[in-house]
Parts: structure tokens; C-alpha cells; sequence
């Protein structure tokens, strides 16, 4: 069965600086991953997804993540966090059965 | 109008009410899908229709009663619900499940407050 674990509920860091959100996957065929991202009151925003094309993926806002197939890893990152990424970011696998199975969340704060 | 669109945005209600929660969706996909979110917990599935059908209710208290005219609409019935039922409602679609690419197209949510 496929699973997300988010590494950390809770990032803060400095506008300006590298923004890290970790994600780890399980899954016994080969995954499609999606990050999402929500602001408040809204609904969840689709960010980038890896679809076994190119192991680095870019998507909106600066954000990127990489396919790790060695560490199951797809951690999401950005050069240099703006007020405005602050928001909760969500990690998601596809199961078999195409539903997406969703992490814990990882809401990230950014300090001027 | 293009994406998933939900109605009410936000919605207040007493236990004793009955309203219903409204999405509708113009991009062709034949899965929908609802979703509850209350604060400090992970999103929950409730409920999962593909072409019409329910195929997914994931223990969901009879007090919420899905329902799906058309592969476009998926209503969320709401009747005698607690203060803990208080959340955001969100509504996805997707292609059929098959598709397993593509993942959803998320609504705003409806903002629920049980009084």
C-alpha cells in the first residue's frame, strides 16, 4: 500500500533563505507525486508532480522537488522563501487505484 | 467558468438545521471527490464517486449524505450535526481513476461552523 510521511508539521524560516520540506514515500509500483499547496481559507492549489518523466521537477512560485527512487524520498524546495510562500504544503501519492493519498501537511512560516 | 467551484463559502448552522453544501466542477472529469479538514488534523476522505457512482465512504456518520446527479455536481446533504462537525468541506475532481497523472482539481472549500 502507498503512504506519505511529511517530516515536520512546522517550518519556519527567514525570507530570503532556502526553504526545505521534506517528504518520504512508500509505495510497491512506481509513484506519481504530487505537492499542493494551501493559503488560508482556501482549498489545496496543485504546485508540481512527478510523473516518472524528468527526476527534477520545477513548478509554480520558484518551487522544485526531486524524485529520489534510492532515498523514496520527493522533498520540495526553493532558493529563497517570500512572505507570500507561507502557507501549509501538502505531499501526496497516487495508489493503485488512483486516489491520492495525502501526508500530514507541513505549514511553513516566513519571517521577515 | 473553468475549476471546481463550492457553494456556500462559508456556512453557519444550528444542530437542528438541515442545509446542503454544493460543487460543481467544468472540467470534463468523471471522479469526485469530498474531503474534510478540520484544524490540526490531516485531510480526511469522506466520500469518493466516480462516473456517477459512489465507490468510496469511509465510515462517514449518516448525518452526511452524499449525492451525485451528474458527473459535473456532487451535493453534501447536511442534517442534526455536532459543534465537532464544525470544518472546511472540500470538494476535488479528477479524471477517472485511472488516470493516475493527472491528480485533483481542489474547490475553495465551504467554511462549516455548527452552533
Amino acid at each position: 500500500a502507498q503512504s506519505v510521511t511529511q517530516l515536520g508539521s512546522h517550518v519556519s524560516v527567514s525570507e530570503g533563505a532556502l526553504v526545505l520540506l521534506r517528504c518520504n514515500y512508500s509505495s510497491s509500483v512506481p509513484p506519481y507525486l504530487f505537492w499542493y499547496v494551501q493559503y488560508p481559507n482556501q482549498g489545496l492549489q496543485l504546485l508540481l508532480k512527478y510523473t516518472s518523466a524528468a527526476t527534477l521537477v520545477k513548478g509554480i512560485n520558484g518551487f522544485e522537488a526531486e524524485f529520489k527512487k534510492s532515498e523514496t524520498s520527493f522533498h520540495l524546495t526553493k532558493p529563497s522563501a517570500h512572505m507570500s510562500d507561507a502557507a501549509e504544503y501538502f505531499c501526496a501519492v497516487n495508489n493503485q487505484g488512483g486516489k491520492l493519498i495525502f501526508g500530514q501537511g507541513t505549514e511553513l512560516s516566513v519571517k521577515p | 467558468e473553468t475549476g471546481v467551484t463550492q457553494t456556500p463559502r462559508h456556512l453557519v448552522m444550528g444542530m437542528t438545521n438541515k442545509k446542503s453544501l454544493k460543487c460543481e466542477q467544468h472540467l470534463g472529469h468523471n471522479a469526485m471527490y469530498w474531503y474534510k479538514q478540520s484544524a490540526k488534523k490531516p485531510l480526511e476522505l469522506m466520500f469518493v464517486y466516480n462516473f456517477k457512482e459512489q465507490t468510496e465512504n469511509n465510515s462517514v456518520p449518516s448525518r452526511f449524505s452524499p449525492e451525485c446527479p451528474n458527473s459535473s455536481h456532487l451535493f453534501l446533504h447536511l442534517h442534526t450535526l455536532q459543534p465537532e462537525d464544525s470544518a472546511l468541506y472540500l470538494c476535488a475532481s479528477s479524471q477517472a481513476a485511472r488516470e493516475k497523472a493527472l491528480g485533483y482539481t481542489f474547490g475553495s472549500g465551504t467554511r462549516l461552523t455548527v452552533v
